[in-house]
């Protein structure tokens, strides 16, 4: 395990349909993170796991988007009747949190799902 | 205003040249202060990372802190063509493991 990986690395959909992506944490990380990232922008949160607890949500995290990470490992976040502005790249990260105050929370990412809605 | 601001660029420099890159920010709470490189089409990658403020140093790369000024800044010395990249500076508060991140500077080392 080198690193953390997502699928598919990209994504055609029409506008209307359910896309699905997942998202493989590095193995001993018990924390992932959903971000968004559009042309010409940093990286937007979406969301966090500690283990398979979901503990915080953007307000970016339209009703039609959900995520999951059953049994805490990998994660899916699905995006429901697309839109063409949910259009771009969605990026997971993950990080080992150990509970003592040194912890700095590194994150890593991996490649990203590169999403076009036509 | 965005809580973290950051100059898109491109900028570009010949091989060799020093590299300055700078964030601002507004909120005073952010304490851990990063750096990531991002290729195209790729995940950010972590560069530095830093706690407070002061200097922290890892081979060409140097990260500056200065809260009082809410400005950090990575400078790049004998900079080469692989690293032309985009420059993400990211910051977070203690009691958050969100880090905001600011929009990139492109950056451009021309041969």
């Amino acid at each position: 395990d080198t690193g953390v990986s997502q699928d598919p690395r990209h994504k055609i959909t029409k506008r209307g349909q359910n896309v699905t992506f997942r998202c493989d944490p590095i193995s001993e990380h018990n924390r992932l993170y959903w971000y968004r990232q559009t042309l010409g922008q940093g990286p937007e949160f979406l969301t966090y796991f500690q283990n398979e607890a979901q503990l915080e949500k953007s307000r970016l995290l339209s009703d039609r988007f959900s995520a999951e990470r059953p049994k805490g490992s990998f994660s899916t976040l699905e995006i429901q009747r697309t839109e063409q502005g949910d259009s771009a790249m969605y990026l997971c990260a993950s990080s080992h949190e150990s509970g003592l105050a040194t912890s700095t929370d590194t994150q890593y990412f991996g490649p990203g799902t590169r999403l076009t809605v036509l | 205003q965005k809580e973290v601001e950051q100059d898109p660029g491109p900028l570009s420099v010949p091989e060799g040249a020093i590299v300055s890159l700078n964030c601002t920010y507004s909120n005073s709470a952010f304490q851990y202060f990063m750096w990531y490189r991002q290729y195209s089409r790729k995940g950010p990658e972590l560069l530095m990372y830093t706690y407070s403020s002061g200097n922290k140093e890892d081979g060409r790369f140097t990260a500056q802190v200065d809260k009082s000024s809410k400005y950090i800044s990575l400078f790049i010395r004998d900079s080469q063509p692989s690293d032309s990249a985009t420059y993400l500076c990211a910051m977070s508060s203690g009691g958050s493991y969100i880090p905001t991140f600011g929009r990139g500077t492109s950056l451009i080392v021309h041969p």
